[in-house]
């Protein structure tokens, strides 16, 4: 079934730790993005992702950082985790960037002890 | 800044109509999207409203103000399944990604 695919499903996490969510897609989207989200924080955008080769800082891009080296893969890596970085963390993508139709993976839920 | 204000919380009665509001404040406003998510699921696509008026989709309807930042999700013969939070976001000119608002948590009861 085409869509995107989010690993792991879950996670726990000792603080310090380094730890990278994967994002793939198969539906050759152009933009990507992650979001994280928090009881009643709703969804936060952390970093985005245009097109391959290019990404951008979203409203809570500090601890996280992505790359985009191909159209399908958008991994989020966090270099040293934080208790503060527990949340469910959710990977989307749209055809063109801009597009407000979004389409999500299935979260991803971490938990930063 | 961008600022988008909706209820926390609601609760209806099966077969009834509810109406969830949106409000809005953003710079070079694009369109207005409605997202769906169930408990534990991921957010999914409902509608999308760009121009003043009423989009209905079935027993969904979306309808958006540009003048007063004013939207709002109206849902007809409330069923069970319909038990959800339900996610306005917000899109901006230009390739910005959608700004979500905090979503309201609706609770349809029998």
């Amino acid at each position: 079934i085409a869509g995107i695919t989010q690993a792991p499903t879950s996670q726990i996490l000792a603080a310090g730790r380094r730890m990278t969510l994967r994002c793939t897609q198969d539906m050759r989207h152009n933009a990507m993005y992650w979001y994280r989200q928090d009881l009643g924080l709703g969804l936060r955008l952390i970093h985005y992702s245009n097109t391959a080769g290019t990404t951008g800082k979203g409203e809570v891009p500090d601890g996280y950082s992505v790359s985009r080296a191909n159209t399908d893969d958008f991994p989020l890596t966090l270099a040293s985790a934080v208790p503060s970085q527990t949340s469910v963390y959710f990977c989307a993508s749209s055809e063109l960037a801009g597009s407000g139709e979004l389409f999500f993976g299935e979260g991803s839920r971490l938990t930063v002890l | 800044g961008q600022n988008i204000d909706q209820p926390t919380e609601m609760t209806a009665t099966e077969g009834a109509i509810v109406q969830i509001n949106c409000t809005y404040q953003t710079s070079g406003f694009n369109g207005l999207f409605w997202y769906q998510q169930h408990a534990g699921e991921a957010p999914t696509f409902l509608s999308y409203n760009v121009l003043d008026g009423l989009e209905e989709k079935g027993r969904f309807s979306s309808f958006l103000s540009r003048s007063k930042g004013y939207s709002y999700l109206l849902l007809k013969e409330l069923q069970m399944k319909d038990s959800a939070s339900y996610l306005c976001a917000a899109r901006n000119s230009g390739n910005t990604p959608l700004v979500f608002g905090k979503g309201t948590r609706l609770s349809v009861i029998a």
